[in-house]
């Protein structure tokens, strides 16, 4: 399995401009995270899906963003417009409820947005 | 307060050396206890976890939650320069779907 792919892995962009991120998760999994990571706040979630459906987007900063997951295979976080705070690194994580209950994420190995 | 704490280190030791590293948590209702290892500019990876208080050995690695105390450790023992890497712990609770993230703490270990 290739895991979790992500793109772009970096994408530098100027203030205003529309960003869309990629992810596509373990085929079977039934659960998909998006993550923003910083130096200041470390790892946020901003929303997650299950089979595809919006579950809990409380984390979403803002209006500007937007997450959408058409299908089991493929899932866009999308930031428009966007600021130089959004700046980050942004992650999307997979996974399949384990027989322990456990919460065990994959992730991808991230988009790297610089917003100028 | 956030509800997971964590030292940002870093933290830098010799080869060889036992290495501790700690978390302490607010929400008492937490019952999975994770440990995630970052290699720079990757993903997050599953290193460990554990259900409820108690310790947890896998290798050179051994995890310890003391839910009284709202305490978790990492120990590395016989560190390597391979384990050079921020470790981050995470937090759930049972039947929830989201895990939350301390800071994550640089670790260095010198050759």
């Amino acid at each position: 399995d290739a895991g979790v792919i992500q793109s772009p892995r970096h994408e530098v962009t100027e203030m205003g401009q529309e960003v869309t991120l990629r992810c596509k998760p373990i085929s079977g999994h039934d659960y998909l995270f998006w993550y923003r990571q910083t130096m200041m706040r470390g790892l946020e979630l901003l929303i997650y899906f299950n089979n595809n459906v919006p579950i809990d987007d409380s984390g979403m900063p803002e209006d500007r963003f937007s997450a959408k997951m058409p299908n089991a295979s493929f899932s866009t976080l999308k930031i428009q417009p966007s600021e130089p705070r959004d700046s980050a690194v942004y992650f999307c994580a997979s996974r399949i409820f384990g027989r322990s209950g456990a919460n065990v994420l994959t992730f991808g190995a991230g988009s790297r947005l610089t917003v100028l | 307060q956030k509800e997971v704490e964590q030292d940002p280190g870093p933290l830098s030791v010799p080869e060889g050396a036992i290495v501790s590293l700690n978390c302490t948590y607010s929400n008492s209702a937490f019952q999975y206890f994770m440990w995630y290892r970052q290699y720079s500019r990757k993903g997050p990876e599953l290193l460990m976890y554990t259900y409820s208080s108690g310790n947890k050995e896998d290798g050179r690695f051994t995890a310890q939650v003391d839910k009284s105390s709202k305490y978790i450790s990492l120990f590395i023992r016989d560190s390597q320069p391979s384990d050079s890497a921020t470790y981050l712990c995470a937090m759930s609770e049972t039947g929830a779907q989201k895990l939350v993230f301390g800071q994550g703490t640089r670790l260095t270990i010198n050759p």
